[in-house]
């Protein structure tokens, strides 16, 4: 199972609102409502901001929102603010034998 | 709410087994499900495998099939995750993680380092 697709690296401003992507096949983010969104700030363990496409936990900002169209998910980080600076990855649902994959990974700076 | 506290960092060399340990807290240990994830130096998340401890039901990433594998003790409330035939690309820290829907909790990380 290939790991989910997303750009290495994403920035923006303060205020400012970015979106990341992350493409997967019919096989995984295109057949299930399942994708998770991860942040992960440096030598810490990741923090989950998104379930199932576009839930968010209690404690997670509003200022975080998930979708997905066809093959590709994405999560929306608006009102940018320093502390938002990470990297963030997605996971997807893959189905009873390969279970769950994880994407490549994207850096965001805010700038 | 879950804790999750894993065993220490390890050196291990290359051809050698590395058995990582993850005790839970909190919560009803067997109704978890427990996964395993790692992260090289510098790179992403690598899913592994996991466990249904009250099933005892194990799967795991077709990369590790072979040479990963997790088991629990419903008795400690631990959890295991043993990799065989080390080698340097191993060296990561490896994470358990309990996960489903809005309950996501991990464990603080351990670094096992694989070098001759």
């Amino acid at each position: 199972q290939s790991a989910l697709t997303q750009p290495a690296s994403v920035s923006g401003s303060p205020g400012q609102s970015i979106t990341i992507s992350c493409t997967g096949t019919s096989s995984d983010v295109g057949s299930y409502n399942l994708v998770s969104w991860y942040q992960q700030h440096p030598g810490k363990a990741p923090k989950l901001m998104i379930y199932e496409g576009s839930k968010r936990p209690s404690g997670v900002s509003n200022r975080f929102s998930g979708s997905k169209s066809g093959n590709t998910a994405s999560l929306t980080i608006s009102g940018l603010q320093a502390e938002d600076e990470a990297d963030y990855y997605c996971c997807s649902y893959a189905g009873s034998s390969t279970l769950e994959v994880f994407g490549g990974g994207t850096k965001l700076t805010v700038l | 709410q879950v804790q999750l506290v894993q065993s220490g960092a390890e050196v291990k060399k290359p051809g050698s087994s590395v058995k990582v340990s993850c005790k839970a807290s909190g919560g009803t240990f067997s109704s978890y499900t427990i996964s395993w994830v790692r992260q090289a130096p510098g790179q992403g998340l690598e899913w592994m495998g996991r466990i249904i401890p009250i099933l005892g039901i194990a799967n795991y990433a077709q990369k590790f099939q072979g040479r990963v594998t997790i088991t629990a003790d419903k008795s400690t409330s631990t959890a295991y995750m043993e990799l065989s035939s080390l080698r340097s690309e191993d060296t990561a820290v490896y994470y358990c993680a309990s996960k489903g829907g809005a309950e996501n909790y991990w464990g603080q990380g351990t670094l096992v380092t694989v070098s001759s």
